[in-house]
């Protein structure tokens, strides 16, 4: 068991530009979910997905922010335009999607917008 | 709207016992208490949840008080490794998603 792999582990890039973070979930896991985590608001829920199809979006920012899940290995989380206040540490987890069981975490992307 | 209440930090020596608070006075009777643990530069790792009986597994103990509206997490020999932020999140029973508060950050001193 690899767990949740996130990519790339670090992210430097200059406002105004693209940028795209990925995820591969846990094998046989259905609930995939994207957390961001900045020292002043914490871990937030942005998105999660079951069985591939989003469920809750309500927490993504803004427009800005989109996400993806193609298939049940693979998800991606985009930011275009990308925005200093968009720096942060974006995790990954995923789950069996069953009540009761546990969110499994990747080791994070920090991202860093100047 | 928090859910839960942590104290923001507390300290443990080394090999002693560690009895990390929460209070979750407005739980409701389909809601667990979920904890994990967030050791700088990781993810936020499962530790164990628990309805209403106590429950115990190799990581750590979790005594939930009868009226439901606290619990304690118990690491029953605590490591340096075991210096992080750990969070109590309560969870209603189809819930898919977790909401994390800020937590308490423990350190375990030498």
């Amino acid at each position: 068991d690899a767990g949740v792999i996130q990519s790339p582990r670090h992210e430097v890039t200059e406002m105004g530009q693209e940028v795209t973070l990925r995820c591969k979930p846990i094998s046989g896991h259905n609930s995939l979910f994207w957390y961001r985590q900045t020292m002043m608001r914490g871990l937030e829920l942005l998105i999660y997905f079951n069985n591939n199809v989003p469920i809750d979006d309500s927490g993504m920012p803004e427009d800005r922010f989109s996400a993806k899940m193609p298939n049940a290995s693979f998800s991606t989380l985009k930011i275009q335009p990308s925005e200093p206040r968009d720096s942060a540490v974006y995790f990954c987890a995923s789950s069996l999607g069953r009540p009761r069981t546990p969110l499994h975490f990747g080791n994070g992307t920090r991202l860093t917008v100047t | 709207d928090a859910k839960t209440t942590q104290p923001p930090s507390m300290d443990c020596a080394e090999g002693r016992a560690a009895n990390l608070p929460c209070n979750h006075s407005t739980i409701s009777g389909n809601e667990y208490v979920y904890w994990y643990r967030q050791i700088h530069s990781q993810g936020p790792q499962y530790i164990i949840h628990g309805l209403k009986n106590n429950e115990t597994n190799e990581m750590a103990s979790l005594i939930i008080t009868e009226d439901r509206k606290s619990s304690t997490l118990i690491l029953p020999h605590a490591t340096l490794r075991d210096t992080a932020v750990y969070y109590c999140i309560v969870r209603e029973t189809g819930a898919n998603n977790l909401f994390f508060g800020t937590g308490t950050r423990l350190t375990v001193i030498p």
